[in-house]
C-alpha cells in the first residue's frame, strides 16, 4: 500500500516552460487536493476534486490547471511557468470531505522556475 | 487579518520538556480543528483532530480548543528528539473542502 505518490520529486523549469505533476493514490479515495507550500505562507489549496471527472478551484488557482480523468490520479499542470510558481507542491487525498476525514499527503514535488 | 495565525518560531526545547504550541483564528464558523506534523522534506501527517471545545488527549499529545477565544493549542509532554518537526494547525467548516492552515511552527527537541 503506497498511499499517495507524486511524480517527479524535483524539477527545474525555465520561465515559460510547461509541465505536469502527477499524483496517484491507491486508497480508493474520492477527494484529491493540490497544495503549494511556501516559506512564511503555510499550505495553500490550489485545486481540488470531489470525484472522478470533477475539479474545483481552491485558494490560489491562477496559472494552474488540473484534471481527474481516473479516480486514482490527479494531475496538476503549469502551462507557462513563472518564477512565482517556485514552491513545494503537495498532493493529498481523503475518503470524505476535508472537515470529516483525514487528508493523506504525498511526499511533495520541489519545483524551481528560473 | 489572516484567517489563521500561528507564530512560526522556531522553538527549541530540551528533551523531556513540555512543548506548547498555539494558533488563533478569526472565522467563528470554524468547527473542526486539526494538528498536522511535518518532518523535514516530507508531507504533513495528521496528528490530532477535534471538533469541540475542550481537551483531547492521545498519548503524550493534548489538543485544546477554546472556541470562545478562537484559540487552539497543542501540548507535547515528555518531548523526544523524534518530535522535532514542523507542526501546522488547520481548521475548517463542516462540509467544506478547504482547510485553512497556519504557517507552521518548527520545533527542535535537543537531546
Amino acid at each position: 500500500n503506497a498511499g499517495v505518490t507524486q511524480t517527479p520529486k524535483f524539477r527545474v523549469l525555465k520561465t515559460g516552460q510547461s509541465m505536469t505533476l502527477l499524483c496517484a493514490q491507491d486508497m480508493n479515495h474520492e477527494y484529491m487536493y493540490w497544495y503549494r507550500q511556501d516559506p512564511g505562507m503555510g499550505l495553500r489549496l490550489i485545486h481540488y476534486s470531489v470525484g472522478e471527472g470533477t475539479t474545483a478551484k481552491g485558494e490560489v488557482p491562477d496559472g494552474y490547471n488540473v484534471s481527474r480523468l481516473k479516480k486514482q490520479n490527479f494531475l496538476l499542470g503549469l502551462e507557462s511557468a513563472a518564477p512565482s510558481q517556485t514552491s513545494v507542491y503537495f498532493c493529498a487525498s481523503s475518503g470524505l470531505a476535508a472537515s470529516t476525514d483525514t487528508q493523506y499527503f504525498g511526499p511533495g514535488t520541489r519545483l524551481t522556475v528560473l | 487579518q489572516k484567517e489563521v495565525e500561528q507564530d512560526p518560531g522556531p522553538l527549541s526545547v530540551p528533551e523531556g520538556a513540555i512543548v506548547s504550541l498555539n494558533c488563533t483564528y478569526s472565522n467563528s464558523a470554524f468547527q473542526y480543528f486539526m494538528w498536522y506534523r511535518q518532518y523535514s522534506r516530507k508531507g504533513p501527517e495528521l496528528l490530532m483532530y477535534t471538533y469541540s471545545s475542550g481537551n483531547k488527549e492521545d498519548g503524550r499529545f493534548t489538543a485544546q480548543v477554546d472556541k470562545s477565544s478562537k484559540y487552539i493549542s497543542l501540548f507535547i509532554r515528555d518531548s523526544q528528539p523524534s518530535d522535532s518537526a514542523t507542526y501546522l494547525c488547520a481548521m475548517t467548516v463542516y462540509g467544506n473542502n478547504r482547510l485553512a492552515f497556519g504557517k507552521g511552527n518548527q520545533v527542535v527537541v535537543i537531546p
